[in-house]
C-alpha cells in the first residue's frame, strides 16, 4: 500500500475547540487533498496543496485551514469546530494531475 | 463545474451475476478515476482510466471521452465486491478531482 496515514483514526470535541487532523506521507508526492464525505454528498474538497506552502481552497473551505511547511504533511485546522463539520475527513495524494489518487483510512470526527 | 453522474444508484446481485455501473460527466476529461469504498470505509483506487478499455481481474472498464461517460464492468461478483464505487473527474485546471454521488452494490451470498 502507498505510504500515507492520518490520525487521529477517531476524535470526538466540543463545539468551539479548535481541532488539528493530520495527513501524512512517504511518497514524496507534490499534491495532498483533504475531502469530507457526508451521506448524501458524497466526497467534496475541502483544501488541496499543490506544493510546500502551496494550497487553495475546494468548494466547502470555510470553517477550514490547511498548512504545509513540509512534503509529507498536510495539516487541516477547524478553528472552532460547529456540529456541521461532523464528518468523515478523508486525505488523498497524487503525483500529478493525471496521476491515480490514494486516499487514506480517513478520520471520524464528531463535534458535540 | 464540472458535473458527474453515476448510475444506478443502488444495485442489489446474486453472487455471481455480472453488473455495469454507469458514469456520465459533463464535459471534455483527460483523467478519469474508479474508487470501491469497501464496507470498512476504506477508499481504494480502482482503475485510472481517461480513455479506452483497462483490466484487473474481473474488473474492467472503459471511457469513451468524445461520448462523456464511463462503465465499469464486474464479472462474477463476490460478496467482497459490495460496497460504494466512485468516478471522479477533474475540474478547474485538473488540479482537483470532482466526485460523483456514487453506486452502492450490494451482493447477496
Amino acid at each position: 500500500d502507498a505510504g500515507i496515514t492520518q490520525s487521529p483514526r477517531h476524535k470526538v470535541t466540543e463545539t468551539g475547540t479548535p481541532v488539528t487532523l493530520r495527513c501524512h506521507q512517504t511518497e514524496n508526492h507534490r499534491y495532498m487533498y483533504w475531502y469530507r464525505q457526508d451521506p448524501g454528498h458524497g466526497l467534496r474538497l475541502i483544501h488541496y496543496s499543490y506544493g510546500v506552502k502551496d494550497t487553495d481552497k475546494g468548494e466547502v473551505s470555510d470553517g477550514y485551514s490547511v498548512s504545509r511547511s513540509k512534503t509529507e504533511d498536510f495539516l487541516l485546522t477547524l478553528e472552532s469546530a460547529t456540529s456541521s463539520q461532523t464528518s468523515v475527513y478523508f486525505c488523498a495524494i497524487t503525483g500529478g494531475p493525471l496521476s491515480g489518487y490514494t486516499f487514506g483510512s480517513g478520520t471520524r470526527l464528531t463535534v458535540v | 463545474g464540472i458535473q458527474v453522474e453515476q448510475s444506478p444508484p443502488d444495485l442489489i446481485l446474486q453472487e455471481g451475476a455480472n453488473s455495469t455501473l454507469r458514469c456520465n460527466f459533463s464535459d471534455s476529461v483527460n483523467n478519469l478515476q474508479w474508487f470501491h469504498q469497501n464496507p470498512w470505509g476504506q477508499l481504494i483506487n480502482l482503475f485510472y482510466i481517461p480513455s479506452g478499455t483497462k483490466q484487473n481481474g474481473r474488473l474492467s472498464a472503459t471511457t469513451v471521452a468524445t461520448e462523456r461517460y464511463s462503465l465499469l464492468y464486474i464479472s462474477s461478483s463476490q460478496t467482497t465486491d459490495s460496497g460504494v464505487y466512485f468516478c471522479a473527474v477533474p475540474s478547474f485546471g485538473n488540479e482537483k478531482l470532482t466526485f460523483g454521488t456514487g453506486t452502492r452494490l450490494t451482493i447477496i451470498p
